[in-house]
């Protein structure tokens, strides 16, 4: 079956370690996302990516950051730099980026993150 | 400047009762996609509707529907005849094209709890 899968679903971070969220998807789409989500605050944009070995920030990159070496992989790493990592994370990816573009993103089952 | 209010932080319902999710936004594009999600407990998104700026029509779908009005920047989503599987949170979310981005703006969503 076609889809996102993200890994592992529970995380725990030590004081001053980088952890990193796995995020892989055979939906075969170029663009990929992270968002942030917080109870009451809705989702929050962290990175994106249009293409392969391109990635830009978000709403809220500060603490975070990604690689996009294929197309399908999304890989999110959570600095010690960021001190607030407590979140449920979700990944997206969608098929078409330009201008116009309207096609839903579609999600993974979530990482929950938090701290020791 | 875009956003996405939706006003009713949680909503409970007795099963088979109708319920309406309130969804206002703010954008200053004349072409942008409404798009509404469901998340379960469970955490994934589910994709369940989207609308472009231009086409007004109401839609329905099963005991869904969605009455998107411009004139008063609003994309309500009505469940009819309630079930206890409906009980999720519902985001509203906004792409717009701000720059050469097209970023998907989300509100803070609506946890709907239906009771038996």
């Amino acid at each position: 079956d076609g889809g996102i899968t993200q890994s592992p679903k529970y995380l725990f971070r030590k004081e001053g370690q980088n952890v990193t969220l796995s995020c892989e998807q055979n939906l075969n789409h170029d663009a990929m996302y992270w968002y942030r989500q917080d109870p009451g605050q809705g989702l929050r944009l962290i990175y994106y990516s249009q293409i392969v070995n391109d990635f830009q920030k978000g709403d809220i990159a500060e603490g975070y950051s990604v690689s996009r070496e294929k197309k399908e992989s999304f890989p999110l790493t959570v600095t010690s730099a960021q001190k607030n990592p407590t979140a449920f994370y979700l990944c997206a990816s969608s098929d078409q980026w330009g201008q116009l573009s309207n096609q839903p993103q579609h999600f993974g089952d979530g990482t929950r993150l938090s701290i020791l | 400047a875009q956003k996405v209010t939706q006003a009713q932080t949680e909503i409970s319902v007795v099963e088979k009762e109708d319920v309406t999710l309130d969804c206002v936004y703010e954008t200053r594009d004349t072409t942008y996609y409404l798009f509404w999600y469901k998340q379960p407990p469970s955490g994934e998104l589910v994709f369940l509707i989207r609308r472009n700026s231009f086409d007004e029509q109401n839609e329905i779908s099963g005991r869904y529907s969605w009455n998107f009005q411009k004139s008063t920047s609003s994309f309500n989503f009505t469940i009819t005849a309630s079930q206890v599987v409906d009980s999720a949170v519902y985001f509203c979310a906004l792409r717009w094209s701000g720059g050469s981005n097209y970023k998907l703006t989300f509100g803070k969503g609506t946890l709907l709890t239906v009771n038996p």
